[in-house]
């Protein structure tokens, strides 16, 4: 059974950076394209980037402006999304996601981190 | 960028059928997701490919498409029906995950 757990939400100041952890198990994870999507407290679903299996090719929400890098480290199973210049509109429950082998939906989900940016 | 359209709820009486509507711009040329988020809980997908079920969804979750539309079709609803549902897309011109605004789904 795959499972994804998330680390790394705290409650920062904004201008500061944070790094998400997601750790997998229970699948072959170098075979799998892995997403972050969030969710802003009472709102819809907001995705924020992907990676592919090998990590060659990473895609992007526009409205981060450059702010995100998402990585992986297939060797350790894990997933991250470093976040830098974080504003009050980063603030959310971060998901890490599993995606198919074919298909552009999205398969698996964890159970969500929590970041809260304060002014 | 693409834009998917969702009402913001949708009620239907217990042992009827919910109809989910999401529009798009040609989304008959795309395969569209759904997604239900019980309260507290993160998403889990119920269709794939536009009307394909994951394994241990029930039979009662099945999607169709007509014209700009896709619309996710839950058969005899019940109370542990009642949740949020979202449509997805991927955006193969920009590379992007596009998910609609979500329908609350009511059980009356």
């Amino acid at each position: 059974q795959v499972r994804l757990v998330e680390s790394g939400g705290a409650v920062v100041p904004p201008g500061r950076s944070l790094r998400l952890t997601c750790a997998a198990s229970g699948l072959t994870f170098s075979a799998y394209g892995m997403h972050w999507v969030r969710q802003a407290p009472g709102k819809g679903l907001d995705w924020v980037a992907f990676i592919s299996s090998n990590g060659d090719d990473k895609y992007y929400s526009d409205s981060l402006k450059g702010r995100f890098t998402i990585s992986r480290d297939n060797a350790k199973k894990t997933l991250h999304l470093q976040m830098n210049s974080l504003t009050t509109e980063d603030t959310a429950v971060y998901y890490c996601v599993q995606g198919p082998i074919h298909g552009k939906w999205l398969d698996s989900w964890g159970l969500g981190t929590l970041v809260t940016v304060f002014s | 960028s693409y834009v998917l359209t969702q009402p913001p709820s949708v009620s239907v009486a217990p042992g009827q059928t919910a109809r989910i509507p999401c529009g798009g711009n040609n989304i008959r040329r795309k395969n569209v997701h759904w997604y239900q988020q019980m309260p507290g809980q993160p998403p889990a997908l119920v269709v794939y490919d536009d009307g394909d079920q994951p394994s241990g969804i029930r039979e009662r979750f099945s999607g169709s498409k007509s014209g700009n539309t896709a619309t996710l079709i839950i058969t005899t609803v019940g109370a542990g029906d009642e949740a949020d549902y979202y449509c997805q897309v991927w955006d193969g011109i920009n590379e992007h995950c596009v998910f609609g605004p979500g329908t609350k789904v009511t059980v009356l």
